[in-house]
């Protein structure tokens, strides 16, 4: 198994506080990802990484920001959390982000997080 | 957004049952990934086809790549109780494009 830990697994949180979740990779891929799950809308990608501080926003990247200083580290965070970003959080790596057949990404256990 | 269409959205079927699901779109994949998900975890890639017309073997698990790289099926045999999950495809449109998630084909296998 690809070594990613997501932390917290859970988080249950109020309506305008604000989140940080945390994905670390002990694989050293460059590319990291973070997406949301949802019923009805599958895997969406908030915000992607290529590189220490190098990062660029996905398909659903409002009301949500990115940092990436350690290679191994990539966190997400909600700056005032809504309802609407309860969700489930995943965190992607992958050495390539390009090429034919080579953007082959691993997954974290995923954050639960719901804003009350 | 280049969508990737899955179908059917459920499936529940006896053990022993084959089945076929599908990925499909309008637009043209450099490559095409399958991923399995199980309760609580996150997705597992299973297969990526890259060919038109390639075809991959994993034990029961046969997958295609449709001619024109713009769809692609999964075919399993002899279903089995470990094979429920979620199987998500994804695709990468181009050589520099970033990967889009179908929204998924829940698999239930009863014993």
């Amino acid at each position: 198994d690809a070594g990613i830990t997501q932390s917290p697994r859970h988080k249950v949180t109020e309506t305008g506080t604000p989140v940080t979740l945390r994905c670390h990779q002990t694989e050293n891929h460059r590319y990291m990802y973070w997406y949301r799950q949802d019923p009805g809308h599958g895997l969406r990608l908030i915000h992607y990484s290529y590189g220490v501080k190098d990062t660029d926003k996905g398909e659903v990247s409002d009301g949500y920001s990115v940092s990436r200083s350690k290679t191994e580290d990539f966190l997400l965070t909600l700056e005032s959390a809504t309802s609407s970003q309860t969700s489930v959080y995943f965190c992607a790596i992958s050495e390539s982000g390009s090429g034919k057949g080579k953007n082959i990404q691993y997954f974290g256990a995923g954050t639960r997080l719901s804003v009350l | 957004t280049q969508l990737l269409e899955q179908s059917p959205q459920f499936l529940s079927i006896q053990e022993g049952e084959n089945l076929t699901v599908y990925c499909n779109s309008s637009s043209v994949f450099s490559s095409l990934q399958w991923y399995r998900q199980e309760p609580g975890e996150g997705p597992v890639l299973l297969v990526t086809v890259v060919t038109g017309g390639e075809v991959k073997k994993l034990k029961r698990l046969t997958f295609q790549f449709g001619d024109a790289r713009k769809d692609s099926s999964l075919h399993i045999t002899a279903a089995q109780p470990g094979d429920t999950g979620l199987y998500l495809c994804a695709g990468a449109p181009g050589a520099n494009s970033k990967l889009t998630f179908g929204k998924g084909i829940t698999l239930s296998v009863r014993p």
